[in-house]
């Protein structure tokens, strides 16, 4: 199957500053990729779907500026958390999907804490 | 956002036990998929339906496309203790490429020893 990949897999990142998160296809190209939050013992939940070569679409009550989102290219998207704080602790998690393709694959995930 | 209701919760079952869940919308689906998800990982598909009323198999996973296209069902025959972890399933409104998935809330599945 395809693969996505995400880096890093877990980080720690103090109150205030920023934390990037790329997720990446790596045999196929993806127009479309989807970011979720998943906190503990919950399901996932779809935070933005991002569109190469524009902007994200963000899901109700996420917030566009807080948690930035890049397309650039057909195999990575990037989420930025800006000026993390310890509520958005959780893992995020990548999908991506080929062009008319109904199956969306995942990435591995990657744990953010933020003290 | 919305979610889809799983049934069960959670499971304790003893290795080599049969498996049944549920997933139910109150609203259409016309693809439904089910997802398996290992602790600390993402999840990684196990079956795709695409045809109201399909019953498809991978392996010892079936999996059923419920007739009303607001449902799903999968089921686990012969549990292995490779099968612990949590079950998710997610419904897609059509095949366009961009379209997004919703998730169910999950089925936990442990196997007593």
């Amino acid at each position: 199957g395809a693969v996505v990949s995400q880096h890093p897999s877990w980080v720690i990142c103090k109150s205030g500053t920023s934390v990037k998160i790329e997720c990446r296809s790596l045999d196929f190209q993806a127009t479309t990729m989807f970011w979720y939050r998943q906190f503990p013992k919950q399901s996932l939940m779809l935070m933005a779907t991002s569109n190469e070569g524009s902007k994200a679409t963000y899901e109700q009550g996420v917030e566009k500026d807080k948690f930035l989102i890049n397309h650039a290219s057909l195999t990575l998207s990037t989420l930025t958390v800006t000026s993390a704080h310890p509520e958005d602790s959780s893992f995020y998690i990548c999908s991506a999907r080929r062009h008319q393709n109904t199956e969306a694959f995942f990435g591995q995930g990657t744990r953010l804490t933020v003290v | 956002g919305q979610q889809l209701n799983q049934s069960p919760q959670s499971m304790f079952i003893q290795e080599g036990e049969d498996v049944s869940m549920n997933c139910t919308s109150s609203s259409i689906f016309n693809t439904w998929l089910w997802y398996k998800q290992d602790p600390g990982e993402g999840p990684v598909l196990l079956i795709a339906l695409y045809k109201a009323g399909e019953l498809t198999s991978n392996g010892r996973l079936t999996a059923q496309f419920g007739i009303t296209r607001k449902d799903s069902f999968l089921n686990i025959s012969a549990s292995i203790p490779s099968d612990v972890g949590i079950y998710f399933c997610a419904g897609q409104r059509s095949n366009f490429g961009n379209e997004k998935l919703t998730f169910g809330t999950g089925t936990r599945l442990t196997i007593i020893p």
